[in-house]
């Protein structure tokens, strides 16, 4: 099993420019999610998804898009960089967060300069 | 808003104790325990459900206080491969339930 696989490792993008994290999970998880982390803030939920056709916004929505058509996938949109959006990105699935742990994937680093 | 963890750092010789603290203001339903080593994805350790339980792992130990909204992550005899950010996450109930982090625990261990 993969498990949870993101891409790409690395980005770099210009302010105002778009792009699509990606994440799929190989092990029929219900349950997917965004975070960011930046220094000293932790781990934020941008959004979050109960099962395939169903997303819902997390703590720091704002300028991101995801939408989730199949089980296994579930990309990122940022629809016009900023700065702020400078991060380490990770998304991570759970068959059950009430019984089971998250599993996270190996993180995107993106600059936005 | 985010659980908040205390305290924000510990250093640590090898084989001293930590206690590692994640305080809610919302209810809880449950809680997890992760760890991050630098430049890695946070590794899930242990859940805890209501009921006041407990549970193990290795010499890591949690417990959980649902009507004081808190967990506490009990670090034993501690190694160098404790060393990293441990992160306590949350589910909680607003319309749906969202899983949310702590604000994260840097625990460094001295040899």
């Amino acid at each position: 099993n993969a498990g949870v696989t993101q891409t790409p490792k690395f980005q770099v993008l210009k302010t105002g420019q778009s792009m699509t994290l990606q994440c799929a999970q190989d092990m029929n998880h219900e349950y997917m999610s965004w975070y960011r982390q930046d220094p000293g803030m932790g781990l934020r939920l941008i959004h979050y998804s109960v099962g395939a056709g169903i997303t819902d916004q997390g703590e720091v929505p704002n300028g991101y898009n995801v939408s989730r058509s199949t089980t296994e996938d579930f990309p990122l949109r940022l629809l016009s960089a900023a700065p702020s959006q400078t991060s380490v990105y990770f998304c991570a699935s759970s068959e059950n967060p009430g019984t089971d742990g998250y599993t996270f994937g190996s993180g995107t680093r993106l600059t936005v300069v | 808003q985010q659980p908040v963890q205390s305290p924000q750092a510990v250093i640590l010789r090898e084989g001293e104790d930590a206690v590692i603290n994640c305080s809610s203001s919302k209810a809880l339903y449950s809680v997890h325990w992760y760890r991050q080593k630098h430049g890695e994805a946070p590794v899930f350790l242990m859940i805890l459900l209501k009921g006041g339980e407990q549970k193990g792992h290795d010499k890591i130990s949690a417990s959980f206080n649902e009507k004081k909204q808190q967990s506490s992550l009990y670090l034993t005899a501690s190694q160098l491969s404790y060393s990293g950010t441990y992160f306590c996450g949350t589910e909680t109930y607003s319309g749906t339930y969202k899983y949310i982090f702590g604000t994260g625990t840097r625990l460094k261990v001295l040899a």
